[in-house]
């Protein structure tokens, strides 16, 4: 149990389909995240939320679009994706999210495994 | 840009025995430096934080030691046990901005 939820974990998606991946934390934090791994890779920060707002974008394309519609839930749009993104999609949070600070312990969901055929 | 390197892509130890797993970073030390455990399939878990100005966080089983000069933490599991078997992270904190390692794969052989 780690507080963080996603839905599905499991999704396989066409190139040309729509699908969305949905993450909802339960542990009262103001700060949202979205990354990718990948394969004999680090984890890759995609997108940052704080208290709503996105403070963070880094250089996703936009085949991905994050919807952070109040502190607790996050989704990340999925459209006309490549092969290459295929990956396991991890959502965060934590307690807050301040240029700065340090010592947040990062709490992540079990993932989404996304196929694109 | 920042780089972490996680020695050993595997490491296979004795049930019993203490795991040490590396990880090296380059250019900024970081303000905390954090290790987390990943199972197959699953997100990663936290599991100790240590301070730039720490030496040493224990906490059960787990050891994690800092060293800025040498830019290295060292990460120990003493008594190690098949349980133990995952891929940790070692992960880079310098004010929000989290630098990850590809991780350590640790089998425990009973």
């Amino acid at each position: 149990e780690t507080g963080v939820t996603q839905t599905p974990r499991h999704l396989v998606m066409g190139m040309t389909n729509k699908k969305s991946l949905k993450c909802e934390q339960h542990l009262g934090h103001n700060a949202m995240y979205w990354y990718k791994q990948s394969a004999k890779k680090p984890l890759e920060l995609m997108f940052v939320y704080s208290l709503e707002e996105r403070v963070e974008n880094n250089s996703v394309p936009s085949r991905f679009s994050p919807e952070c519609p109040n502190s607790s839930h996050l989704f990340l749009h999925l459209h006309t994706l490549q092969p290459e993104d295929s990956a396991l999609y991890l959502c965060a949070s934590s307690r807050t999210y301040q240029q700065g600070y340090s010592g947040n312990t990062i709490y992540f969901g079990e993932g989404s495994w996304l196929t694109v055929v | 840009s920042q780089k972490i390197e996680q020695n050993s892509e595997a490491l296979n130890i004795q049930e019993g025995k203490t795991a040490t797993l590396t990880c090296n970073y380059t250019n900024y030390s970081p303000a905390y430096l954090q290790w987390y455990r990943q199972d197959p399939g699953r997100g990663p878990v936290f599991l100790l934080l240590i301070r730039e100005n720490e030496k040493e966080k224990r906490k059960e089983r787990l050891k994690v030691t800092f060293d800025t000069t040498l830019k290295q933490s060292l990460f120990h599991i003493t008594a190690s046990q098949p349980a133990d078997s995952a891929t940790y992270l070692c992960a880079l904190d310098r004010g929000n901005q989290f630098y990850f390692g590809t991780g350590t794969s640790l089998t425990v052989i009973p």
